[in-house]
């Protein structure tokens, strides 16, 4: 089955640690993007891919950093920069030509930083 | 800069009554994608519209694009509770050179028996 796995779904952390969160997709997208999901609020775009070992910074990427080394792998790390970073955090991919862009979704992680 | 707003952001409403949720947008796109968010879940796929006019039924919910006024609407006929969640539009954009998605705010839906 294609689809788009994140891991873990539940982490803990101390203020002042560095986090990483995994997400990896077996569907052959080129492109991919993390965002940042707060109760009650809309997503935010804090990075994406396009192509390997090339990425952009979205609208709120301060305190986070990501690697693009794979086609299937899209790390994103949640330093300890990030001022807020308690947050749910989506990873998505997509195609990027053949006219439909659209994002797939994966189950998500849950961040507790206290 | 894109805006996508949606309106109500916040709707409740009883089983079997009709309702629907709007979301207009600031720039040119003939794509727009509607999401369901489930408490606590990740966004699953509802509809893509691709073209002005483009219309879409699954069930109770019925989502249409008019592109000339930049507004796709989701209507939900006959709700049942089941139908209770977070409803996103988002358009596609080409943005500083980049395909992204430009999400709403997201409209609550709740369905009380």
């Amino acid at each position: 089955d294609g689809g788009i796995t994140q891991s873990p779904k539940y982490l803990f952390r101390k203020e002042g640690q560095n986090v990483t969160l995994s997400c990896e997709q077996n569907l052959n997208h080129d492109a991919m993007y993390w965002y940042r999901q707060d109760p009650g609020q809309g997503l935010r775009l804090i990075y994406y891919s396009q192509i390997v070992n090339d990425f952009q910074k979205g609208d709120i990427a301060e305190g986070y950093s990501v690697s693009r080394e794979k086609k299937e792998s899209f790390p994103l790390t949640v330093t300890s920069a990030q001022k807020n970073p308690t947050a749910f955090y989506l990873c998505a991919s997509s195609k990027t030509s053949g006219g439909l862009y659209e994002q797939y979704f994966g189950p998500g992680t849950r961040l507790t930083v206290t | 800069e894109l805006k996508v707003e949606q309106n109500p952001l916040f709707l409740s409403m009883q089983e079997g009554k009709n309702y629907t949720i709007y979301c207009n947008y600031s720039t040119t796109s003939d794509r727009l994608y509607w999401y369901r968010q489930d408490p606590g879940k990740s966004l699953e796929s509802l509809f893509v519209l691709l073209s002005n006019g483009a219309v879409k039924q699954e069930g109770r919910l019925m989502a249409s694009l008019d592109t000339k006024a930049r507004l796709s609407t989701l209507h939900i006929t006959a709700a049942v509770h089941d139908l209770s969640a977070t409803y996103f539009c988002a358009v596609d954009a080409v943005i500083q050179g980049a395909q992204k998605l430009v999400f709403g705010q997201g409209t609550r839906l709740t369905i009380n028996p």
